[in-house]
């Protein structure tokens, strides 16, 4: 089974909708990452949580929000989707072992089309 | 402010011709490097990793890096290509308690 899990895979929504998108581990880590790809821009980070308490701003955060659940579960919702919210978008885990390497482990991503 | 630049967009190598993919970072400290790969339709995997120590690191898959500070670089390097080694590659720098800064990538493409 995956470490890191994203449901739904893909998912095909319509302007204006609410949209969530889940992320969990297996991995026992306590910081969980949101990212955006697009074509040419790279990862982008949306959110990051550091412990269940923790949530912080990303480069990306306007349009939408998180909500860290357990250790194991961080989701992360549009508000109200729009076309240019289309991408592929990413869940990271990390556990830097005494703050140093913030070595990142992936899902498999969700490609989410807004129409 | 942190960066991290990957000069080259799209590569294309022959099968079994060598490899470097450059990567460049602006921090002001010594930073951790990473290297990753996504296939097609994939995550993102890691290859290698750079926290201290010897400057040159092995990965899996046969690639290797080099750390060089005074030129802030971490070139990525394979000395025979594989068809299956077309993908995606970004390099990734973090520092300290902050988040991975990620690289825009590079696109390998393999032809025979």
């Amino acid at each position: 089974d995956a470490d890191v899990t994203q449901t739904p895979r893909n998912r095909i929504t319509k302007t204006g909708k609410r949209i969530m998108l889940e992320c969990s581990q297996t991995k026992g880590h306590d910081r969980m990452y949101w990212y955006r790809q697009d074509p040419g821009l790279g990862l982008r980070l949306i959110y990051y949580s550091f412990d269940v308490k923790d949530i912080n701003k990303g480069e990306i955060s306007d349009g939408y929000s998180v909500s860290r659940q357990a250790q194991a579960k961080f989701s992360l919702s549009l508000e109200s989707a729009i076309p240019n919210q289309t991408a592929l978008y990413f869940c990271a885990t990390s556990s830097p072992r005494g703050g140093v390497g913030d070595e990142q482990y992936f899902g498999p991503g969700t490609r989410l089309t807004v129409t | 402010a942190q960066s991290v630049t990957q000069p080259d967009i799209h590569i294309t190598v022959s099968e079994g011709a060598s490899l470097e993919l450059r990567c460049n970072y602006s921090y002001g400290a010594t930073p951790y490097l990473f290297w990753y790969v996504q296939s097609p339709g994939q995550g993102l995997q890691l290859l290698l990793k750079y926290f201290s120590g010897d400057t040159l690191v092995q990965g899996i898959k046969g690639f290797e890096a080099e750390f060089k500070r005074s030129q802030s670089s971490f070139n990525l390097r394979k000395p025979s290509v594989h068809w299956s080694d077309a993908a995606e590659y970004f390099c990734a720098v973090g520092e300290g308690n902050t988040p991975l800064v990620f690289g825009k990538g590079t696109r390998l493409s393999v032809i025979a």
